[in-house]
């Protein structure tokens, strides 16, 4: 089945570490997103990749990091740098081309810091 | 840069009636994409609905509608019908269609459906 697989669905994680949230894609697309879900205030966008080895810092970029070495993965790094991380995590997928934009999403991931 | 901007936080209907979520969104492009998304409680984004903007006529998926007013840069989503499936949060999302290609989302709309 084709689809957007993130994982893990929840990560606990101690003040002053580092985390790294998968995501992994089988449907071909170019382009991958990682996005932020707090309460109340939708969807913000943390990176986003239109190509392997490259991507871009989307609104809320400080204290995370990510890389673009495979079409196929987009793995987002929550560093200590982030004030808040607790937060749902919401990664998607997407064709390039103009004809077919739909984004596709994965489950998400629910990052809790202890 | 593009913004969206859904300025309902909640909505409530009644089960069988009509419900219309608005959005608005900025933008100096003039090709793109508009998107409506539904979360269920299950988290998962599910899209409802798309509207390319060089096309004037209103997209429509079975219930669902949309209202797209180019000039207003305004794109609401009505819900025909609605049934307690429907309850869910709704985001609006912006695309554009060249260069940087990020997908921009609204602050989202919580639909209660009464039975």
């Amino acid at each position: 089945d084709g689809g957007i697989t993130q994982s893990p669905k929840y990560l606990f994680r101690k003040e002053g570490q580092n985390v790294t949230l998968s995501c992994e894609q089988n449907l071909n697309h170019d382009a991958m997103y990682w996005y932020r879900q707090d309460p109340g205030q939708g969807l913000r966008l943390i990176y986003y990749s239109q190509i392997v080895n490259d991507f871009q810092k989307g609104d809320i970029a400080e204290g995370y990091s990510v890389s673009r070495e495979k079409k196929e993965s987009f793995p987002l790094t929550v560093t200590s740098a982030q004030k808040n991380p607790t937060a749902f995590y919401l990664c998607a997928s997407s064709p390039r081309t103009e004809m077919n934009t739909e984004a596709f999403f994965g489950q998400g991931t629910r990052l809790t810091v202890v | 840069a593009q913004t969206v901007t859904q300025s309902q936080p909640e909505m409530s209907v009644q089960e069988a009636e009509t419900v219309t979520l608005s959005c608005t969104y900025d933008t100096s492009e003039s090709d793109y994409y508009l998107f409506w998304y539904k979360q269920p409680p299950s988290r998962q984004m599910i899209l409802v609905i798309r509207q390319e903007a060089y096309k004037q006529q209103n997209a429509t998926e079975n219930r669902f509608s949309v209202n797209f007013q180019k000039a207003a840069k305004s794109f609401s989503l009505k819900i025909s019908d609605s049934q307690l499936g429907d309850a869910a949060m709704y985001f609006c999302a912006y695309r554009r269609n060249r260069g940087a290609q990020k997908l921009v989302f609204g602050q989202g709309t919580r639909l209660t459906i009464n039975p």
